[in-house]
C-alpha cells in the first residue's frame, strides 16, 4: 500500500491563480480531511470528508473548494490564491469504525508558497 | 468547540536525559481521545501515543509516557532517555465521538531540540 499520497510536494503561486493539490489514498478509508500548518498554530482543519459525495466544513473553509467522487480521492482546489494561504497542507484518512481512537494516517504534505 | 495549548514553543534536552511537553486542553465531554504526534524535518506526522479519557491508567509505548491529569485537563508527554531521533516538532491533539467526522483539534506545537 503507498498510503496517503499528496502531489505536489511543492507549489509556488502568484495571487489570484488557481490550482488544486491532489490527495489520495489506497486504504478504501471512508474519513478524508484537509489541514494546514501554520507557525505556531499547529493544524487546523480545513475540510473532511465522511463518504464518497458527503464533504463538510472545518475550522477554517474560506477560500477551499472539496469533492469526494470517490473514496480513494479528496483534492483540495484554491480558487483565487492569496499570500494567508501560503502554508504546509496535509491531507489525513481513516477507516469510519465506532472508536475516534483510532489513528488517523497522514500523508506527506505540500509546502505551496503565494506571492 | 474544545482548544489544546501547549505552553512550551520550544524546548531542548541532552541526550539520555528525560524531558516533559505539557499540553492542556479545553473541553465539556466526559468521553474524549488525546494524542500525540511527532513532526520530524521530514514533516511527516507519526503519532507516538494515545490515551482514552476513560481510561485511568496512564499510557506508555517503550521510551514514551503519558501524565493524564483528567480533572486539570492535562495531558503531558514525558520522552525517558532522550535520543537526537527524538529532535521534531510535537503536537498534542484532541477528538471526541461528537466530532463530526472524529477530526483531530491540535494544540500550537513544541519545538524539541536534543543536544548530544
Amino acid at each position: 500500500n503507498a498510503g496517503v499520497t499528496q502531489t505536489p510536494k511543492f507549489q509556488v503561486l502568484k495571487t489570484g491563480q488557481s490550482m488544486t493539490l491532489q490527495c489520495a489514498q489506497d486504504m478504501n478509508h471512508e474519513y478524508m480531511s484537509w489541514y494546514r500548518q501554520d507557525p505556531g498554530m499547529g493544524l487546523r482543519l480545513i475540510h473532511y470528508s465522511v463518504g464518497a459525495g458527503i464533504t463538510d466544513q472545518g475550522e477554517v473553509p474560506n477560500g477551499y473548494n472539496v469533492s469526494r467522487s470517490t473514496t480513494e480521492d479528496f483534492p483540495l482546489r484554491l480558487l483565487s490564491a492569496a499570500p494567508s494561504q501560503t502554508s504546509v497542507y496535509f491531507c489525513a484518512s481513516r477507516f469510519r469504525e465506532s472508536s475516534p481512537y483510532n489513528e488517523q494516517f497522514f500523508g506527506p504534505g505540500t509546502r505551496l508558497t503565494v506571492l | 468547540a474544545q482548544t489544546v495549548t501547549q505552553s512550551q514553543p520550544e524546548m531542548s534536552v541532552q541526550e539520555a536525559e528525560t524531558v516533559t511537553l505539557s499540553c492542556t486542553y479545553d473541553t465539556s465531554e466526559n468521553n474524549y481521545y488525546l494524542f500525540w504526534y511527532k513532526q520530524p524535518p521530514s514533516r511527516q506526522m507519526i503519532l507516538v501515543i494515545r490515551q482514552e479519557a476513560y481510561k485511568q491508567q496512564n499510557a506508555t509505548e517503550n521510551r514514551f509516557s503519558v501524565n493524564f491529569q483528567k480533572a486539570a485537563k492535562s495531558f503531558s508527554l514525558k520522552i525517558s532517555d532522550s535520543q537526537l531521533g527524538d529532535t521534531a516538532m510535537y503536537f498534542c491533539a484532541f477528538t471526541a465521538p461528537y466530532n463530526a467526522g472524529n477530526m483531530l483539534t491540535f494544540g500550537g506545537g513544541t519545538r524539541l531540540m536534543v543536544k548530544p
